[in-house]
C-alpha cells in the first residue's frame, strides 16, 4: 500500500544496545524526517534528509545516526541506547515547502 | 530566534461550544503554517495549512484558521465542537530558508465534555 510505514511499532531494548528503527515511504518524496515526541516537549526534530545521501542534524541529534542510501528508506539507529531515549519516534516525508506526512510511530522503551 | 508557541497546554470545552486554540510564532523570514491533530496512539494528521493566498484557510472536520502576519499568529477555530474532536493539536511552522523542516509547538490537548 502507498504511504509511510514504520517498523517496529513497539520495541523494548536494554541500555547500551544498538537498535534501528525503520522508515519506508512510497511517494518518492525528497524530504524525510525523524522526530521524537515526549510529554511537554511536543515533537523535536532529530535528523532530516533532503535527498538520498544528504542528511543533516536537527534539534536533538546526539546519540542517533541516520543514513539514506535510497530515496524511500530512512533508518534511524540508536548506537548505544540510554533510558533518556525512551520516547515515541515518528518518521515523516514530504515535498519542498509544504506539509509532511507522518507514520504511525514507534514506541521505544529502554530499560 | 525562530520559535513556535502554544500557550495553552489544555483546553476543556463543552460539546457544541466554540473553541479557539492559539498559536504564535517568532520569525524574521517568511513562513508556511500548519495545524496537525493527533488521536491517541496514532500518528499526526494534517488539519489545514497556509502556504499563500487567502489568510483564512479551511480544513477538515470543520476547522479553520486565520494567518495574522502583524500579530504573527495562526489560531485554530471551530464554531461547534464534538466529542470526537478530543485530541492533541499541534501547530507547526516551516521557516523559509531553513531546510524545509517543520518546527512544532508543544501541543494543546483539547478535551470535549458533555
Amino acid at each position: 500500500d502507498a504511504g509511510i510505514t514504520q517498523s517496529p511499532r513497539y520495541k523494548i531494548t536494554e541500555t547500551g544496545r544498538q537498535v534501528t528503527l525503520m522508515c519506508h515511504q512510497t511517494w518518492s518524496h525528497s524530504y524525510m524526517f525523524w522526530y521524537r515526541q515526549d510529554l511537554g516537549h511536543g515533537l523535536r526534530l532529530i535528523y532530516y534528509s533532503a535527498a538520498a545521501d544528504i542528511t543533516d542534524k536537527g534539534e536533538v541529534p546526539d546519540g542517533y545516526v541516520v543514513s539514506r542510501s535510497k530515496t524511500e528508506n530512512f533508518p534511524l539507529t540508536l548506537e548505544s541506547a540510554t533510558r533518556s531515549q525512551t520516547s515515541v519516534y515518528f518518521c515523516a516525508s514530504g515535498r519542498q515547502n509544504t506539509e509532511a506526512f507522518f507514520g504511525q510511530g514507534t514506541r521505544l522503551t529502554v530499560v | 530566534a525562530q520559535s513556535v508557541t502554544q500557550l495553552d497546554s489544555q483546553v476543556p470545552v463543552f460539546e457544541e461550544a466554540p473553541v479557539e486554540l492559539r498559536c504564535n510564532y517568532s520569525s524574521s523570514v517568511s513562513v508556511y503554517l500548519f495545524w496537525y491533530v493527533q488521536y491517541p496512539n496514532q500518528g499526526l494528521q494534517l488539519l489545514l495549512k497556509y502556504l499563500s493566498g487567502s489568510t483564512l484557510v479551511k480544513g477538515i472536520n470543520g476547522f479553520e484558521a486565520e494567518f495574522n502576519k502583524s500579530q504573527t499568529s495562526f489560531h485554530l477555530r471551530k464554531p461547534s465542537v464534538h466529542i470526537s474532536d478530543t485530541a492533541e493539536y499541534f501547530c507547526a511552522v516551516i521557516f523559509t530558508g531553513g531546510g524545509n523542516k517543520l518546527t512544532f509547538g508543544t501541543g494543546t490537548q483539547l478535551k470535549v465534555e458533555l
